[in-house]
């Protein structure tokens, strides 16, 4: 498994907070994303996604926005927990055809505080 | 359910030597995908299959690497010959349908240090 890299951009919150990730995605003509989240030694795992067609989605505890005006998209994470520290990815989904080929972003790291 | 598996789970070569990655995708995921990570870099597409046939394998950096899917099951990934700057994690996703959208499910990944 990874270790994640110890160069990646940190949000620090405490416990119990609304923590907010945000990201620039490149292609503009897009039309999936998705946020991943990344545990030490495990590999991405989902966590939420959204078409292009959407403005807002929510899951359990988690919400993504996405502005394609200026190509950003944000996590929210509700009521953050010690369980939630990770590293979180933002992708895009640049393929023409059919499949998944999934442009990641740099990933964020979030570390939460009791 | 088996998730996607990946062995080994870290491997450490020095630059020459050849190395071979191996990923078992979900059982019944036709799709099944190569991702790695560099230095710290972004997560980056290295190539597709559908069940033994591979679709898109632009992502590939060079001809040092083959990706093979033989009998549409496992994959393997062999680097030949390894060089320093392949190090780094390479993960394996499989989905189940071709959609576009469908999800992806990682492995943990192979940590590959070439020295």
């Amino acid at each position: 498994g990874e270790s994640v890299g110890l160069h990646l951009p940190t949000l620090s919150v405490q416990e119990g907070d609304n923590s907010i990730i945000n990201c620039a995605y490149s292609n503009s003509a897009s039309d999936y994303f998705i946020w991943y989240k990344q545990e030490s030694g495990k590999g991405p795992q989902f966590i939420i996604d959204i078409r292009s067609n959407m403005d807002k989605r929510q899951g359990q505890r988690v919400t993504v926005l996405l502005n394609k005006t200026v190509k950003h998209l944000s996590l929210q994470i509700a009521a953050t927990q010690p369980g939630d520290s990770a590293v979180y990815f933002c992708a895009e989904n640049g393929a023409s055809g059919g499949y998944n080929k999934l442009i990641f972003g740099a990933g964020t790291r979030l570390a939460v505080h009791p | 359910e088996a998730g996607v598996t990946q062995f080994p789970s870290h491997s450490v070569i020095e630059k020459g030597q050849t190395v071979t990655l191996r990923c078992d995708p979900i059982s019944g995921h036709d799709n099944l995908y190569w991702y790695r990570r560099v230095m710290g870099k972004e997560i980056k597409f290295l190539l597709h299959f559908v069940k033994e046939s591979k679709q898109d394998e632009s992502g590939m950096p060079n001809n040092r690497f083959l990706a093979e899917r033989t009998g549409g099951t496992y994959s393997t990934l062999k680097v030949q010959p390894a060089e320093l700057e392949d190090s780094g994690v390479y993960f394996c996703a499989s989905s189940q349908g071709p959609g576009k959208n469908e999800k992806l499910f990682f492995g943990s990944g192979t940590q590959l240090s070439v020295l």
